[in-house]
């Protein structure tokens, strides 16, 4: 089957950094992607790794390693506006282009 | 701008009353998908299209219809709306040829079947 897991709940401090971990099991994979998501708001795109390693991209990274199915996205120096919903998704074979979602982990960032 | 456009964005309906969501991209993007977003489920794909005339099914499609007769526009139909088809609904699009293809996706519709 094709699942993804992340864990459903986090707490950091402002300032501080904090990791997501994302596990992936998909039958075809064509990239990963992370979206984050204020409450009641849609997803925005964040970041995207379709080769192992990681990419930089201001505050946040992100890092993949295919052979483990395994992503984590990095946040450093919290701010408060950060505090929302991290979505990992993963896309599949090209061609289908078909997406699939982990359920997010809802992020609060404390003072 | 570039933009996803659903409407309605709220709506309150009852059991059996045939509506349509609408949802519309000025990207020119070929691939365009709809998907509900419940607590503890997170997003699912209903339905996808790769380019005009193309749908296929996601993950959650029964009680949804779709259709791409224009390559912008993408309107989820519910024949006769249940209560279980009360969430909130996303219409995403992206460029099949975009350097790294994330979804854009619409501001969100959120639908309740009473």
């Amino acid at each position: 089957g094709q699942n993804i897991d992340q864990p459903t709940e986090m707490t950091a401090t402002e300032g501080a950094i904090v990791q997501i971990n994302c596990t992936y099991q998909t039958s075809g994979f064509n990239g990963l992607f992370w979206y984050q998501q204020h409450a009641g708001e849609a997803p925005t795109f964040l970041s995207y790794n379709v080769l192992d390693g990681l990419e930089e991209k201001g505050r946040f990274s992100s890092f993949l390693s295919r052979s483990k199915g395994y992503s984590y996205l990095l946040l450093k120096e919290l701010q408060m506006k950060d505090s929302a919903s991290y979505l990992c998704a993963v896309r599949g074979t090209s061609g289908t282009y078909k997406y699939i979602f982990g359920t997010g982990t809802r992020l609060k960032v404390l003072a | 701008e570039a933009q996803v456009t659903q409407n309605p964005r709220y709506l309150i309906t009852v059991t059996g009353k045939k509506l349509t969501v609408t949802c519309s991209q000025n990207m020119n993007h070929e691939y365009m998908s709809w998907y509900r977003q419940d607590p503890g489920l997170g997003l699912r794909q209903i339905y996808y299209s790769m380019n005009v005339e193309v749908t296929d099914k996601g993950d959650v499609p029964e009680g949804y219809k779709v259709s791409r007769k224009e390559k912008r526009n993408f309107p989820l139909i519910l024949e006769s709306p249940s209560p279980n088809q009360t969430s909130l609904y996303f219409c995403a699009s992206f460029s099949g040829t975009g350097a790294t293809g994330e979804l854009f996706f619409g501001e969100g519709s959120r639908l309740t079947v009473l």
